[in-house]
């Protein structure tokens, strides 16, 4: 199985502030014959379920503000929010989806600092 | 618009089994992947399995091989997810989530639709 691994486990940033969520995976999740990274990044709010924000790496889904952008290729991504607002407070997932089972890092709690 | 609704939470004793329902609808339900999804207490996102609504092929994690059955109604445009043998570990919300058989390239392993989750708790 592949292990995905994120950090922080939570960071707290000031409104107006960038906060940066680090996910890595056990092995590349690149397929070569596409060149696409198979991770999507999920927002959680409390009791809420996840919702995608971001497939690809760094396509961003619809209705998704562009505050919010991943990066990132192989084994090593990025989910960057560059202004922090009070709406974005959320456990953040990366999970891919090269390989079943698919699987999911531990989450990232961002709180307003 | 794709909504995804679940039965309601379930208490169950240990040993037996529960099942949870997921009806779909704002999209077409034979062109998803239907994936269950639990979140146990510490919040970590574990993945069950899938069933194909069109064809209804299933995949199951090797986790929960032998204790899940993931099963679908075309008439009713709604999955369902049967886990047997409840160990106080199954305690968690379940989820189930869509993914979108058409796109291709694995994208029915990424997930664009989430019910709202269905507690279960085992308590003896």
């Amino acid at each position: 199985d592949i292990v995905m691994t994120q950090s922080p486990d939570s960071l707290a940033v000031s409104l107006g502030e960038r906060a940066t969520i680090n996910c890595k995976s056990s092995q590349s999740i690149l397929y070569p014959s596409n060149n696409q990274n198979y991770l999507v990044w999920y927002q959680q709010k409390p009791g809420q379920p996840p919702k995608i924000l971001i497939y690809w790496a760094s396509t961003r889904e619809s209705g998704v503000p562009d505050r919010f952008s991943g990066s990132g290729s192989g084994t090593d991504f990025t989910l960057t929010i560059s202004s922090l607002q009070a709406e974005d407070v959320a456990v953040y997932y990366c999970q891919q989806y090269y390989s079943t089972p698919v699987t999911f890092g531990q989450g990232t709690k961002v709180e307003i600092k | 618009q794709v909504q995804l609704v679940q039965s309601g939470a379930e208490v169950k004793k240990p040993g037996a089994s529960v099942t949870v329902s997921c009806k779909a609808s704002g999209h077409t339900f034979a062109n998803s992947a239907m994936h269950w999804v639990r979140q146990g207490p510490g919040h970590r996102l574990e993945w069950m399995g899938w069933i194909n609504a069109g064809n209804g092929n299933t995949k199951y994690s090797q986790k929960f091989q032998g204790r899940v059955t993931i099963t679908r109604d075309t008439s009713a445009d709604t999955a369902y997810m049967e886990l047997s043998s409840l160990t106080s570990e199954d305690t968690a919300l379940y989820y189930c989530a869509r993914g979108d058989i058409v796109t291709g390239g694995n994208s029915f392993l990424r997930f664009d639709s989430w019910g709202q989750g269905t507690l279960v708790t085992v308590s003896s």
